[in-house]
């Protein structure tokens, strides 16, 4: 079972526009997501998180957006650079017994163009 | 401020042999994770230390066990490998329990041949 979906195996973006990568959840208990950047053979790297409480969070170039109603996230890469050339994995995790356990999607890999 | 580490970096073992792969968390954090990314798979959550106990366990078989030490720093044992064991394991951090962001090391190829 699924929890986390990432449906967008990969995106190609050019330099200067916009990079949006979406994510959809299942399990209405999830209160609390998180975007990761992963090279090949490299450890993921933390990017910006979100609580259920808000609908939107902001970090320099990233934003992550949560509509809780449709149980999606997007994260908005502006402006995209070559650098943001990366593998990127959501994550979401709940309260109580499951706290600690991070749920992964499957991963979108960007690509910007120069 | 050091970030997460992990030993080795690469691990070749024969089928049924055992690994044992090694993770110090960033200085002050208690709380240790480990997950597993097979070959063209997303990362799938393996085990939850804090303060030296085992606080939650992933969909595994008994065969994968750990534990954490009073420096905070963590072992993940792989007993019996198998080949389908063969994958990049990875180890986070973070400063409490459960709550907040997990810091990740570089993980362990481990190859089981």
């Amino acid at each position: 079972d699924q929890q986390v979906k990432q449906n967008s195996p990969s995106l190609s973006v050019q330099e200067g526009r916009i990079s949006i990568l979406n994510c959809d959840y299942t399990n209405s208990m999830f209160d609390y997501f998180l975007w990761y950047k992963k090279y090949p053979a490299e450890g993921p790297t933390f990017l910006i998180s979100i609580s259920s409480i808000k609908d939107k969070n902001e970090d320099g170039r990233f934003t992550v957006f949560l509509n809780k109603s449709a149980k999606h996230l997007s994260l908005h890469i502006v402006p995209s650079q070559p650098g943001d050339s990366a593998v990127y994995f959501c994550a979401a995790s709940a309260q109580g017994n499951q706290g600690g356990k991070l749920i992964f999607g499957q991963g979108t890999e960007l690509s910007v163009k120069p | 401020e050091a970030g997460v580490t992990q030993s080795p970096t690469h691990l070749i073992k024969t089928r049924g042999q055992q690994a044992t792969l090694r993770c110090s968390p960033i200085s002050g954090h208690t709380s240790v994770y480990w997950y597993q990314q097979a070959l063209g798979l997303g990362l799938q959550f393996l085990l939850w230390y804090d303060e030296g106990e085992e606080r939650n366990r992933g969909n595994f078989p008994p065969r994968f066990s750990g534990r954490q030490f009073p420096n905070y720093s963590s072992e993940l044992n792989v007993n019996a490998l198998e080949l389908e064991d063969s994958a990049l394991y990875l180890c986070a951090s973070s400063p409490r329990v459960g709550r907040d962001t997990q810091y990740f090391g570089p993980g362990t190829r481990l190859t089981v041949l």
